[in-house]
């Protein structure tokens, strides 16, 4: 079955203390990303990446580090959590260019920063 | 900079009554826009791709249609289980993804 899947799903952290949520597509994927979904403004995308060890930032960077050494993961990092970065992230993949590009979501990862 | 304006922010409709989504864009190369359901504490699931003006999409209740400046979601019909946030995104030529803030869509029976 075609998955991405995110880790931890729910996580309650306190300001600082860095933490890492991982990312694995079993789809053979070339384009991984990273988004945050607020309310009232949709998903905004944080880094994303092309193929093994091509990364590029998206809308909204900062406090967020991603590396992307195998194809398959794609983990996001917060060195320093602040409150600020409580919110609801998805980790999504999809093949590049042709017909059908069809983007997969992960389940999603609800992070609280105290 | 890509943008991506979705109206209206929500929609109440009773069973039965059709309605229009609206997602208005600007984007430098269009790759793509996309149109995905969300349910409550779910990820995005993905409904359709519309790659250039003109093209129509059809899925059960939903049609999607594609102008140069704007998409809508066509809901025919709907029923109760339609009820979820449509979102809609595009795709820019240097692959980013930039998505509307979404239209949350209650039907009651």
């Amino acid at each position: 079955e075609a998955q991405v899947t995110q880790n931890p799903r729910y996580l309650i952290t306190v300001t600082g203390k860095k933490l890492t949520v991982t990312c694995s597509q079993n789809m053979n994927h070339e384009y991984m990303s990273w988004y945050r979904q607020d309310p009232g403004l949709g998903l905004r995308q944080i880094y994303y990446s092309m193929n093994v060890e091509v990364t590029d930032k998206g809308d909204v960077p900062e406090g967020y580090k991603v590396s992307r050494k195998e194809k398959r993961n794609f983990p996001l990092i917060l060195e320093s959590p602040s409150p600020n970065q409580t919110s609801l992230y998805f980790c999504a993949s999809s093949f590049q260019g042709g017909d059908g590009n069809t983007i997969y979501f992960g389940e999603g990862s609800w992070l609280t920063v105290v | 900079e890509d943008q991506v304006t979705q109206s209206p922010e929500a929609l109440r409709l009773q069973e039965g009554e059709s309605s229009s989504l609206n997602c208005s864009y600007t984007v430098s190369g269009l790759r793509g826009l996309f149109w995905y359901r969300q349910d409550p504490g779910k990820g995005p699931e993905f409904l359709f791709t519309l790659y250039s003006a003109g093209e129509e999409k059809e899925k059960e209740r939903l049609k999607a249609t594609l102008t140069k400046k704007e998409s809508f979601l066509h809901i025919t019909a709907p029923k109760p289980e339609d009820s979820a946030t449509y979102l809609c995104a595009v795709q820019a030529a240097d692959y980013k993804l930039s998505f509307g803030a979404g239209t949350t869509v209650t039907v009651r029976a």
